[in-house]
C-alpha cells in the first residue's frame, strides 16, 4: 500500500497567518490526491481534489499544489473556523490511504 | 441536497459480524461509487472499501477477507458487513459518496460509533 506521510503532525498558528501543510507519498501518485478538513466530532470535509482543484463551496484561501510524491495544502490567511485537523488522501491505487493528519491549533 | 445516514448496532461482541447500513436521501444512489471509512478514537482515517450501484466492489487488502459490501438501489441504501470483529475494529464508521472520476469523498455521513466488546 502507498504510505502517506504528513508534516508537521501538529502546530500552533494565529488568525491571519499563512500556513502550509506537507504530504509525501511513498511512491508517485501523479495528481491523485485529496485534502480534507475535520473538526472534533464531525465527519471530514473535502477541500481539494486532483491535488489542486478546489471543491465547490470551499473558500479560496485554501489551495493545493504538487504532483508525483510531494504535495502541499496552503491556507493563505488563517481564519478562526480553520482550526481543525487536515488529512491528505491518495487515490492512485487501491487500497486508498490517508495521511496521519495535521492538527492546526490556536497559538 | 444529497445526505447520508449510517445506521446499525453500536455494540458488537468479539468474533461476531458488524453490520451497518447507509441510507442515501435527497438524490439517487445510482451511477455513483459509495464507500465506507472508519476512524478509531483519536486516530486517523482508514478506507474500508467501495461499491458501485451495479454491485462491483473494491476492498482494502488489509480487510478484504472479512469485508462484504452490498447495495439495494430500490431502498437507496448500501451496506457493510465486517466479520470476526475484535476490539481493534472499534471505531466511528462513516459512509461516503465517491466523487466521479476522482476517487475522493465529497459527501459524508455523520458517522456512527461501533464498539466491539463482550
Amino acid at each position: 500500500a502507498i504510505r502517506m506521510t504528513q508534516s508537521p503532525s501538529s502546530f500552533s498558528a494565529s488568525t491571519g497567518d499563512r500556513v502550509t501543510i506537507t504530504c509525501r507519498a511513498s511512491q508517485g501518485i501523479s495528481s491523485y490526491l485529496a485534502w480534507y478538513q475535520q473538526k472534533p466530532g464531525k465527519a471530514p470535509k473535502l477541500l481539494i481534489y486532483a491535488a489542486s482543484t478546489l471543491q465547490s463551496g470551499v473558500p479560496s484561501r485554501f489551495s493545493g499544489s504538487g504532483s508525483g510524491t510531494d504535495f502541499t495544502l496552503t491556507i493563505s490567511c488563517l481564519q478562526s473556523e480553520d482550526f481543525a485537523t487536515y488529512y491528505c488522501q491518495q487515490y492512485y491505487s487501491y487500497g486508498l490511504t490517508f495521511g496521519g493528519g495535521t492538527k492546526v491549533e490556536i497559538k | 441536497q444529497v445526505q447520508l445516514q449510517e445506521s446499525g448496532p453500536g455494540l458488537v461482541k468479539p468474533s461476531e459480524t458488524l453490520s451497518l447500513t447507509c441510507t442515501v436521501s435527497g438524490g439517487s444512489i445510482s451511477s455513483y461509487y459509495w464507500s465506507w471509512i472508519r476512524q478509531p478514537a483519536g486516530k486517523g482515517l482508514e478506507w474500508i472499501g467501495r461499491i458501485y450501484t451495479s454491485g462491483s466492489t473494491n476492498y482494502n487488502p488489509s480487510l478484504k477477507s472479512r469485508v462484504t459490501m452490498s447495495v439495494d438501489t430500490s431502498k437507496n441504501q448500501f451496506s457493510l458487513k465486517l466479520s470476526s470483529v475484535t476490539a481493534a475494529d472499534t471505531a466511528v464508521y462513516y459512509c461516503a459518496r465517491v466523487l466521479p472520476v476522482w476517487d475522493a469523498f465529497d459527501i459524508w455521513g455523520q458517522g456512527t460509533m461501533v464498539t466491539v466488546s463482550s
